[in-house]
């Protein structure tokens, strides 16, 4: 079945360093790629998109590919500021559902 | 925008009890869905609707029942509350283009319960 393995966190970087948050899925067919973030206190909320290989999603100063060959969509920012706090999610569409990582959290400090 | 509102932020029942969890969307959107979410195990599905009075089993449907008599509203149940099922659970929508469960999902706030 589909599968979704992201890197455990707490993450926690210095306001403008540089982010990656790792994510690699398992799947069946040509799955479609989400990143959702969820602020403290908050229900989840899309981030960014891919439907098929080689697309790149943005929003906000976050990035990430589809990359088939390497089954990734790694999301990376250049410039982490405190307000991007929040746990991570990514998941893949495909079949009939969201198949969702186990979340990443991020913690930015000044 | 999108808007999915959930009937509790917090909710603390004793174990036996009957719990309802109501989940309401704005946006005539045909896919509806419970999860819960635990740490370290990121969102589970419950349950998912594709349409009134329509439901699908997800991942971990034991110990759960849905309703969805309107397509704005659905309801989670759980019978007989246990302390195992003390979570975060989620509701979240989404538009349902020619029958695609895939669409970007939009989340309600969630409601935390805790059964004692």
């Amino acid at each position: 079945g589909n599968s979704v393995t992201q890197m455990e966190g707490p993450v926690t970087l210095s306001e403008e360093a540089f982010l990656t948050i790792n994510c690699t899925y398992t799947a069946t067919g040509y799955p479609s790629l989400f990143w959702y973030v969820q602020y403290p206190g908050e229900g989840l909320q899309l981030l960014l998109k891919a439907t098929k290989a080689d697309d790149k999603g943005s929003n906000k100063g976050f990035e990430a590919t589809y990359r088939k060959e390497t089954t990734s969509f790694h999301l990376e920012k250049g410039s982490v500021q405190v307000s991007d706090s929040a746990v991570y999610f990514c998941a893949l569409g495909g079949g009939n559902k969201l198949t969702f990582g186990t979340g990443t959290q991020l913690k930015v400090e000044l | 925008d999108v808007k999915v509102t959930q009937s509790s932020r917090y909710l603390v029942k004793r174990t036996g009890e009957k719990v309802f969890l109501e989940c309401v969307q704005d946006m005539d959107h045909e896919n509806m869905f419970w999860y819960r979410q635990d740490p370290g195990l990121g969102l589970r599905l419950i349950y998912f609707s594709y349409d009134v009075k329509m439901k699908e089993k997800g991942d971990i449907p034991e110990g759960y029942s849905v309703s969805r008599e309107k397509k704005e509203r659905f309801s989670l149940i759980l019978e007989s509350a246990s302390t195992n099922q003390t979570s975060m659970y989620l509701c979240a929508s989404s538009l349902g283009t020619s029958g695609s469960f895939v669409d970007t999902q939009y989340f309600g706030p969630g409601t935390r319960l805790t059964v004692l």
